[in-house]
């Protein structure tokens, strides 16, 4: 499974854009990159799945360049409640490889 | 619909003593995970079950944990003589599991501490 090394902690005010990368330096060709959400006392929540150029959709959007080592996750305008630790995914989503490999996250804290 | 539905949100028990953890995925979804969640960390895969069999269940730790689905829907996660170590977050997912890749819905975890 491709590691995935992605910043431990970021803070960004209201309204800001926020991009968070996620690098992963040997992703197979077989993988996927996928963002989850998570809230405190809350199960991880999906946002965005991509394998590469850009996917967007009415939350996010993610970025993937060409050589696929690493993704950015693009938040538009964030608010207070966007607050939440943020999880980047490699992994074979083909059948019989759909457990999901979770890493430390990064938290995001949205400041007034 | 409901989402996934997890209980006890909450479950205190003593060290040795054994716990059923249970899980109500969503209606029709086929495809069933657990998963662990130590303070800190990002969730942690333990079983798989596609239907009522286990498909993956290379995760669970040790022998002392057990995961049943029966009936292809609801699921129990079993631990036997509960260690202190044991103590953390265990989320349930559910997926449609009619194809590759499909989104899994999680629950909001039971919060398991061994004193």
């Amino acid at each position: 499974l491709a590691k995935t090394t992605q910043p431990i902690s970021m803070d960004s005010y209201e309204g800001q854009e926020v991009n968070i990368t996620c690098s992963h330096n040997n992703i197979a060709t077989n993988d996927y990159i996928t963002w989850y959400q998570q809230f405190p006392s809350q199960g991880p929540r999906f946002i965005i799945q991509g394998y590469k150029t850009k996917v967007t959709n009415e939350v996010a959007s993610l970025f993937i360049p060409a050589d696929r080592k690493s993704s950015t996750l693009s938040l538009p305008r964030v608010s207070l409640s966007d607050t939440a630790v943020y999880y980047c995914l490699v992994g074979d989503i083909t059948f019989g490889n759909e457990k999901l490999t979770f890493g430390t996250g990064t938290r995001l804290t949205i400041i007034p | 619909g409901a989402g996934v539905s997890q209980t006890p949100s909450n479950k205190v028990t003593e060290k040795g003593k054994y716990v059923e953890l249970r899980c109500d995925p969503i209606s029709g979804h086929t495809a069933l995970y657990w998963y662990r969640q130590s303070l800190g960390q990002g969730p942690e895969f333990l079983i798989y079950f596609q239907g009522t069999g286990a498909a993956d269940d290379s995760g669970l730790p040790n022998d002392r944990f057990f995961a049943v689905r029966p009936e292809g829907s609801v699921s129990t996660l079993k631990i036997q003589r509960t260690e202190r170590g044991d103590s953390a977050v265990y989320l349930c997912a559910s997926s449609p599991g009619l194809d590759y890749g499909d989104t899994q819905y999680f629950g909001p975890g039971t919060r398991l501490t061994v004193l």
